[in-house]
């Protein structure tokens, strides 16, 4: 079974700049999550969905943050503009709807903000 | 209220040595309990978890944890370190019936002396 991709691994942008994460779930999970975790710190979810609907985006910035999963499946994390503290690793996340709720994570996207 | 507690931020073990990394937890309901390990630069995998079945759970590399419901704990257990356990541990609880609520603790890491 296919983990949970995520692309791009690795980008590093000036402040002010914008930059896309996307991230492709296990299939059939729908339930997904994007977490930031910053350098030394544990995971804090920006935004959840179920399906394509947003189940929780209490800790997203919206003024600068911005998430969609347009077809339920995979799902597009947006920046603009960065700043220096957005400079973090972008985890996406799934687990099917029931079932224990086990979480599965991607490898992370990491952002550099210079 | 959901709370998880990790009560040591850092801990080293000598090599063959076993571990103990503590989890502390606060939950209302039926809790779904799960650690998970992050190496440098990886995304954050799946050790072990506990979803109200046996109350020992074994997981991957000869991890293991208990869930104590008197205690409100389910501390991780290796009977002998490896080098290659050096890495950070999160504790996650969610409630069994909705991914909703997910708290992950703030995060323990394992350093291994040769």
């Amino acid at each position: 079974e296919a983990g949970v991709a995520q692309s791009p691994r690795y980008k590093i942008i000036e402040k002010r700049q914008s930059v896309a994460f996307w991230c492709n779930p296990i299939s059939g999970h729908a339930t997904l999550y994007w977490y930031q975790q910053i350098l030394g710190q544990g995971p804090k979810l920006l935004i959840q969905f179920q399906n394509n609907g947003v189940v929780d985006d209490s800790q997203l910035p919206k003024d600068r943050f911005s998430a969609e999963r347009l077809k339920g499946v995979d799902s597009t994390l947006k920046i603009q503009p960065a700043k220096l503290e957005d400079s973090a690793v972008y985890l996406c996340a799934s687990s099917a709807l029931w079932g224990g709720n086990t979480i599965y994570f991607g490898e992370g996207s990491w952002l550099t903000v210079v | 209220a959901q709370s998880v507690t990790q009560l040591d931020s850092h801990v080293s073990v000598s090599e063959g040595t076993p571990v103990l990394l503590r989890c502390n937890y606060s939950s209302s309901y039926s809790p779904s309990l799960f650690w998970y390990v992050q190496h440098p630069n990886k995304g954050l995998q799946l050790l072990l978890k506990y979803t109200s079945a046996a109350t020992l759970v074994k997981g991957i590399n000869g991890f293991e944890a208990e869930f104590k419901k008197s205690e409100t704990s389910f501390h991780l257990t290796k009977p002998s370190a490896h080098m290659s356990d050096a890495a950070e541990y999160f504790c996650v609880v969610t409630l069994y019936s909705s991914a909703s609520k997910i708290i992950f603790g703030s995060g323990t890491r394992l350093s291994i002396r040769p």
